[in-house]
């Protein structure tokens, strides 16, 4: 099993500009969800879902969307890039909703210029 | 919303010593407490995790403590080795949400001198 992984692994983005950063998982898991990590602040919950066609915000979705059309797959979409957007991404998968292990794919490096 | 805190931010430990971060957290409610590794540029990686019903658990080296009536709960690192060297995050379930978010601290920094 590949588990968690997330393209691209570094990008650079021009304030204004939209991306979409990917994740996929190969484990069946049905809770995904995305963080940004910054110097000093942890792991910030942007947004999670609890099984494909359900999504929610977390605690900094302001910017961000996503959608979960398959167990798979949960893209990550910026809007319109800020430099207060430059971070590093994770995203991550765990069995179910409820306690369990959070898998964590290999990350997302972005900058906003 | 759930609040958690980590101390001390860095610790910096002589190889072979102990380590011991705490974190502390608000909601009472929470009933899962994980623990995370980082290495640098590397993702986070579980190494331990305790439920309520439970106030010890060790695995090899590693150990971690849940006080309920405190809210508080530590990892204890024994023996430490250069490999120890990363960052530590906690976490505690967010009981609103039906246990399936984590509230993450904001990290220590665990340098292990040789």
């Amino acid at each position: 099993n590949a588990g968690v992984t997330q393209t691209p692994k570094f990008q650079v983005l021009k304030t204004g500009q939209s991306m979409t950063l990917q994740c996929a998982q190969d484990m069946n898991h049905e809770y995904m969800s995305w963080y940004r990590q910054d110097p000093g602040m942890g792991l910030r919950l942007i947004h999670y879902s609890v099984g494909a066609g359900i999504t929610d915000q977390g605690e900094v979705p302001n910017g961000y969307n996503v959608s979960r059309s398959t167990t798979e797959d949960f893209p990550l979409r910026l809007l319109s890039a800020a430099p207060s957007q430059t971070s590093v991404y994770f995203c991550a998968s765990s069995y179910s909703a409820g306690p369990y292990e959070q898998y964590f794919g290999p990350g997302t490096r972005l900058t906003v210029t | 919303g759930e609040n958690v805190e980590q101390h001390p931010s860095t610790l910096s430990v002589q190889e072979g010593d102990s380590a011991v971060i705490k974190c502390t957290y608000s909601d009472s409610a929470s009933n899962y407490f994980p623990w995370y590794k980082q290495e640098l540029g590397k993702r986070p990686q579980l190494i331990i995790d305790i439920r309520s019903n439970v106030g010890e658990k060790k695995d090899q080296r590693i150990a971690v403590t849940l006080n309920k009536t405190a809210k508080h709960f530590s990892l204890h690192i024994t023996e430490t080795q250069p490999e120890d060297s990363a960052v530590y995050f906690c976490a505690a379930s967010m009981s609103r949400y039906g246990n399936n978010r984590l509230a993450f601290g904001k990290g220590n920094q665990v340098v292990v001198i040789p």
